[in-house]
């Protein structure tokens, strides 16, 4: 089953404004990251934030991590029309010695309008 | 460095047919893992691995055998295709420091198709 549950599904934003997408998850993690997916390419890493962090900056992006309330969101600032992706968030967790396991949601497709 | 490359990108296959999905690093990363996507959802996965000689289930590994005899290669072999089995296959790729890892490097994706 997927952990994480990304909200909303679809966010469609002016060019310049801020984007902001959320993430819940059921269980305890280690930590949590999000990706970006381009379409019909690969994933790239974003941004990690442990469990023992509540915030996290990389340049336009900034991350929040409540574990109390098992949740996470991502703000990305001043968007561009290339910022246009789907994003994942992903949580990590390790369940004994050499076992490590990252849980992807089900994404949030982001369009920025030119 | 390449990265993590993955072979082949395209590959359409009968039902019941087998085949090997290739998957490729040279940064000396320990742990890599495969992924597959189906239309509208995220990543879930297959196998890992920690290193060579270990390997382990992920959620879905129903279908799927691994094995990894070298640092570099993590192959994933399709027993016996099922129409469900088709999807988009990721590799990735990351350190292995002490028990832990963070940063995943994907490949591009095998877009399988079985008919």
């Amino acid at each position: 089953s997927q952990q994480g549950e990304e909200d909303p599904q679809a966010l469609s934003i002016q060019e310049g404004e801020n984007a902001t997408m959320n993430c819940s998850y059921k269980t305890s993690i280690n930590n949590l990251q999000w990706y970006r997916q381009n379409s019909g390419r690969g994933l790239v890493h974003l941004i990690l934030i442990r469990s023992n962090e509540r915030e996290k900056h990389s340049g336009r992006l900034r991350v929040t991590l409540d574990t109390s309330k098992k949740s996470s969101s991502l703000l990305i600032t001043a968007s561009r029309a290339a910022d246009t992706a789907s994003y994942f968030c992903a949580t990590g967790t390790y369940s004994g010695a050499g076992s490590y396991q990252l849980t992807f949601g089900k994404g949030t497709k982001l369009s920025v309008i030119p | 460095n390449a990265g993590v490359t993955q072979t082949p990108k395209f590959q359409v296959l009968k039902t019941g047919q087998s085949m090997t999905l290739q998957c490729a690093q040279d940064m000396n990363h320990e742990y890599m893992s495969w992924y597959r996507q189906d239309p509208g959802m995220g990543l879930r996965l297959i196998h890992y691995s920690v290193g060579a000689g270990i390997t382990d289930q992920g959620e879905v590994p129903n279908g799927y055998n691994v094995s990894r005899s070298t640092t570099e290669d993590f192959p994933l072999r399709l027993l016996s295709a099922a129409p469900s089995q088709t999807s988009v296959y990721f590799c990735a790729s990351s350190p292995w420091r002490g028990g832990s890892t963070d940063t995943q490097y994907f490949g591009p994706g095998t877009r399988l198709t079985v008919l």
